[in-house]
């Protein structure tokens, strides 16, 4: 079955740390990618996507992501994070012969210290 | 303009009764999406429409669930004999018509069955 791994369920961070999410994903065809986040209290948004062409995104508020088509991944990344990225982080794939539909990882907590 | 917009926000209902959820989409979306976010399930999908049509309803849990879509606007999801595990925040979402357009979220109706 199609499906989506998130490795880190509750990630602490303090102020100005690195930060790596992991994403992978089961499915051999081609594959839209998403990250969206869902600050507290906040309707899920969009964070980035990828369909094609340069395997790094970059996205809003400093993060990007690189797809490894090898590896099926599709981390997340922010080299130095702030209070105000405490959020929960969701990875999401769309097959593509699947019309727009979302496949969503169990979702990441990430809490930043200030 | 204005977003994805659901209602009502927070419904506590009986077990056994039957609930309607209500979801208006962004103007101009073709595509409209229903999500369920609950403890232990993570985000799943439910049901995709293109317009009035629902061409992916393999998301939805069982014969109680069903929704529809009129006037390719509005759409309405039904739980009938609504039971216990169904308590989770449902999500709406709508995109452009197309592949791999960005969704939209709304802020979710919050059912929960005593």
């Amino acid at each position: 079955a199609q499906s989506v791994s998130q490795h880190n369920h509750h990630v602490i961070l303090s102020e100005a740390a690195s930060l790596e999410l992991g994403c992978n994903y089961s499915y051999g065809g081609t594959v839209n990618l998403f990250w969206y986040v869902q600050y507290p209290g906040q309707h899920l948004q969009l964070l980035l996507k990828y369909f094609s062409g340069d395997p790094l995104v970059k996205g809003i508020k400093g993060f990007e992501a690189e797809f490894i088509k090898s590896k099926f991944s599709f981390n997340l990344r922010k080299p130095s994070v702030q209070w105000s990225d405490t959020a929960e982080y969701f990875c999401a794939v769309n097959p593509y012969n699947q019309g727009g539909k979302l496949i969503f990882g169990q979702g990441t907590e990430l809490s930043v210290k200030p | 303009g204005a977003g994805v917009s659901q209602s009502p926000s927070n419904k506590v209902t009986e077990k056994g009764k039957d609930v309607e959820l209500r979801c208006d989409p962004i103007s101009g979306h073709t595509a409209l999406y229903w999500y369920r976010q609950s403890l232990g399930q993570g985000l799943e999908f439910l049901i995709y429409f293109q317009g009035n049509s629902a061409p992916d309803k393999s998301g939805l849990p069982s014969d109680r669930f069903s929704a529809e879509r009129t006037g390719g606007s509005v759409s309405t999801l039904t739980i009938q004999r609504t039971q216990q595990e169904d308590s989770a925040v449902y999500l709406c979402a709508s995109s452009l018509e197309g592949l791999g357009y960005e969704q939209y979220f709304g802020p979710g109706t919050r059912l929960t069955v005593t």
